[in-house]
């Protein structure tokens, strides 16, 4: 059974700071990795993909990958109160039409 | 900015019928996907398809489900005989395949089964 944890939160922030959401994943074969945003009754809105040890940047935004520690981790830096969603970490064996397996999300509050 | 676009947005149906959610995925994507999500909870994988057939499907995707391709834009998930528990916001997604796998989701058709 593939599982993907995520602490549910509130994770609460204050607008300006760092932002800081972690997962984990029980899949060791796991190949991509990806942070969705979703907002109340939204549909899931792609923010970062990471498929390689290490980090990537994406303008506020950076994915970091541990695969020997099986950890995903997001940072937004200079938090908006736009970024208080739900973040939703999603996982893919990296077979051709196989599902994402999706954790439950970390509410994000950015308080102003 | 090519999208994934799904009608309707809002189905209400009685408990035994059968509803069709149609989804327009995003024109050169190979792969599409059914997703839902029960309110407060997870997004859960349904079925996967491509190359005109079935290629993947979760324990959810059970026989009163189904997926279709009619024609060359839309995708359809067919739910024969709803029930209560049916009741969820239903995702549609499409990638272009890949070593990214990145998948593409569309607003989403929110079914309530009374």
């Amino acid at each position: 059974q593939k599982e993907v944890e995520q602490n549910s939160g509130p994770l609460s922030v204050p607008e300006g700071a760092i932002a800081s959401l972690n997962c984990t994943y029980s899949d060791r074969g796991s190949q991509s990795f990806f942070w969705y945003r979703q907002y109340s009754g939204k549909s899931p809105e792609l923010i970062m993909s990471i498929y390689s040890n290490g980090d990537k940047e994406d303008g506020r935004f950076t994915a970091q990958l541990n695969k020997a520690s099986q950890y995903v981790s997001l940072l937004i830096r200079d938090s908006q109160p736009s970024d208080s969603a739900t973040y939703l970490c999603a996982v893919h064996s990296g077979g051709g039409a196989d599902g994402l397996t999706f954790g439950k999300g970390t509410h994000l509050i950015i308080q102003p | 900015e090519p999208e994934v676009t799904q009608t309707p947005s809002h189905q209400v149906t009685q408990m035994g019928q059968e509803v069709i959610l149609r989804c327009v995925p995003i024109s050169n994507h190979l792969y599409f996907y059914w997703y839902r999500q029960i309110l407060g909870q997870k997004v859960e994988f349904l079925v996967s398809f491509y190359n005109n057939e079935i290629s993947e499907k979760s324990e959810i995707f059970d026989d009163q489900f189904s997926v279709e391709r009619p024609d060359g834009s839309n995708f359809t998930l067919k739910i024969r005989s709803t029930k209560l528990e049916d009741s969820a916001m239903y995702f549609c997604a499409s990638g272009a395949g890949g070593p990214e796998e990145t998948q593409y989701f569309g607003p989403g058709t929110r079914l309530l089964v009374l």
